[in-house]
């Protein structure tokens, strides 16, 4: 059975501070690995990664996927108010072409930013 | 453009009721999948389609059902509710095939059985 696990499961921390949230499957035919945001409602979604080592960066936000450790970091620098929500890392995987179909998700880690 | 559009935003059923759960999107995307949402539970997998015709199970399939007749459409079937399928529902939809490899969402449905 595929299984991502999360760590913290939440987080408290103040405007400006830096966080780093933890992913780490264990799956059968790893393709990539996905973070979203989860803010009131939707997931929308922030990065994936299939290479091991390589950085995505978006802003504030960057990733780093380690397949030798089969996990993942999502850091937040100079995080803002607007960075509260749930952050969630899913796996995608299975043979061929029709692996995207399937993702495992993570239970989420909620991060709360204090002014 | 309206994305991925799902119908009703709230629920309320009795146990042993059966209703349908509307997922639509205009994107043309191949993929659809339904999941549901628990607290402390992430998102969990119910059912999966790549393609018009083609389904499969998740993690949760139980007490549910699908089809994908079109490629717009992916309706997910509850056949007798139960308590335990009190949850938050997000139906979403992506197109590997183009790159799209990010689910995108659509706002849920919050379902209560009784």
């Amino acid at each position: 059975e595929d299984k991502v696990v999360q760590s913290p499961l939440s987080l408290v921390v103040h405007e400006g501070d830096t966080v780093t949230l933890n992913c780490s499957y264990e799956v059968t035919n790893f393709r990539s690995l996905l973070w979203y945001k989860q803010e009131k409602k939707a997931p929308t979604f922030l990065f994936m990664l299939t290479s091991s080592g390589i950085e995505k960066k978006s802003g504030r936000l960057s990733s780093i996927l380690d397949k030798k450790e089969l996990s993942s970091i999502l850091n937040i620098t100079a995080t803002q108010t607007g960075d509260s929500a749930i952050y969630l890392c899913a796996v995608a995987s299975g043979a061929g072409g029709t692996s995207y179909g399937k993702l495992t998700f993570g239970q989420g880690t909620i991060l709360t930013v204090h002014p | 453009n309206a994305g991925v559009t799902q119908t009703p935003k709230f629920q309320v059923l009795k146990t042993g009721q059966s209703m349908t759960l509307q997922c639509a999107q205009d994107m043309n995307h191949e993929y659809m999948s339904w999941y549901r949402q628990d607290p402390g539970m992430g998102l969990r997998l119910i059912h999966y389609s790549v393609g018009a015709g083609i389904t499969d199970q998740g993690e949760v399939p139980n007490g549910y059902n699908v089809s994908r007749s079109t490629t717009e459409d992916f309706p997910l079937r509850l056949l007798s509710a139960a308590p335990s399928q009190t949850s938050v529902y997000f139906c979403a939809s992506s197109n590997p095939r183009t790159g799209r490899y990010g689910y995108t969402f659509g706002s849920g449905t919050r379902l209560t059985v009784v």
